[in-house]
Parts: C-alpha cells; sequence; structure tokens
C-alpha cells in the first residue's frame, strides 16, 4: 500500500450503532488530520494530531472521538450519529516541521462515504 | 479569520477553451497557497502550491501566481481537456499558533469544473 488509505470506503449505521474509521498513511509523516466534506459545504477541519498528540479540535460534537495510537494510524470512533452527519469524512497527512514552516503538502486519502439513516 | 473565497461554478467549457478559476484570500502573515484537485469517488490531490509572494505554481498546464497584492491566486489553463473534469479547491496554510509548529489548512468551497468533448 502507498500514500493514504482509508477504510471502509462506504458506510450505513443507524442513529445507535458505534462504528470506527480507519486511516492509514505509508508516507512516514508525523502529522494526521480528520476532514467533513458535506455537499455544498467548504471542507471542515476536524482534528489534527501532531506527533500523536492532539493539537486541534474544532468544536467537533463528543459523539465523534478520534484516536492516534500511533504516527501512521488514525481512527475515528462515531456513537449515536445523526442524519446531518452523513457526509464523506477525509484523512490526510503531512510532514510538520518547526521554524515556522507553512509550505507542507498535505496528503489525502479517498475518504469513507459515510450515511446516517 | 483566515479564508479562502473562490468561484463555486459549476464551470462548463468545452475542450481546448481558456479556464481561469478566480481565488482570493485573508490572512494574517504570511500564507502558502495551494490548489487541490478532486476526481471523482477520490481524495484531494495536490495540483501546485506557492509559498511566497510573487511565486507562480505550476503542473500538469495549469498555473497560479501568488499575489499579495490583490490577496489572489488565480488558476488558469490554456488548453482544458475532458480529463480535467473535477472538482478544484484552493487553500491556504499558515502556521499553527500557539505553538509556532505546524500549519494548519484553510480551504474554499471548491469549483467543479466540467469539460465537454
Amino acid at each position: 500500500e502507498t500514500g493514504v488509505t482509508q477504510t471502509p470506503r462506504h458506510l450505513v449505521m443507524g442513529m445507535t450503532n458505534k462504528k470506527s474509521l480507519k486511516c492509514e498513511q505509508h508516507l512516514g509523516h508525523n502529522a494526521m488530520y480528520w476532514y467533513k466534506q458535506s455537499a455544498k459545504k467548504p471542507l471542515e477541519l476536524m482534528f489534527v494530531y501532531s506527533l500523536e498528540e492532539r493539537v486541534e479540535n474544532n468544536s467537533v460534537p463528543s459523539r465523534f472521538s478520534p484516536e492516534c495510537p500511533n504516527s501512521s494510524h488514525l481512527f475515528l470512533h462515531l456513537h449515536t450519529l445523526q442524519p446531518e452527519d452523513s457526509a464523506l469524512y477525509l484523512c490526510a497527512s503531512s510532514q510538520e516541521s518547526s521554524g515556522g514552516a507553512a509550505g507542507d503538502t498535505q496528503y489525502f486519502g479517498p475518504g469513507t462515504r459515510l450515511t446516517v439513516l | 479569520g483566515d479564508s479562502v473565497t473562490q468561484m463555486e461554478g459549476p464551470v462548463t467549457l468545452s475542450e481546448e477553451a481558456f479556464l481561469t478559476i478566480n481565488c482570493t484570500y485573508t490572512a494574517t502573515g504570511y500564507p502558502s497557497l495551494f490548489w487541490y484537485v478532486q476526481y471523482p469517488g477520490e481524495g484531494l490531490q495536490l495540483l501546485l502550491k506557492a509559498t511566497k509572494a510573487d511565486d507562480k505554481g505550476s503542473n500538469k498546464g495549469f498555473e497560479a501566481t501568488y499575489r499579495k497584492e490583490t490577496t489572489s491566486f488565480h488558476l488558469e489553463k490554456g488548453s482544458v481537456q475532458v480529463s480535467d473534469s473535477a472538482v478544484y479547491f484552493c487553500a491556504l496554510s499558515r502556521i499553527r499558533s500557539g505553538d509556532n509548529y505546524g500549519q494548519n489548512f484553510v480551504f474554499g468551497p471548491g469549483t467543479r469544473l466540467s469539460v465537454l468533448p
């Protein structure tokens, strides 16, 4: 496998279910991100992990719970979701550096298409 | 806060037509600027980037120049192909506040391009 992979690619769940999305990066990067992409809305940053520590949490409801066990893996645990949570969830990774660099490229996975019934 | 504005489209062109997708940004400091492309069923892929004023990013016939005076990063291509049909995202990255390490991205809403044969 190369790049950033996400599983599953498609997920349908009821509002009372618990499921997890998985992301794995094979690029040796030290930062990983979760984004939500909804129709007719800009890409929304949800969580950022840098060096396996959560450094950003953009007011995401607690029914979304991220986990980063190591620098290559990122999970998004889902429970008691709402229909409006249906979206494409994208994972990305990058190699961040100290010293104020802002030109690092983010590499995206193909996304998980989530439908909440 | 930082933001990115781009024409939402959809933009429909005939093959070999000239393409311009406008992008303007609002940011403090000196962000880096990016264009990403998303083909159907896939995640975002980096198309080109520029990290400082007057830099020109280019790739696959696409070009964009970082214009600090007009806070713009317009995407252009001289002759589009059917295979260029996709959604194009303008984005900026800025140093993550608080720790001066790493970066966060802000994406525009995306512009859907359809190229007809």
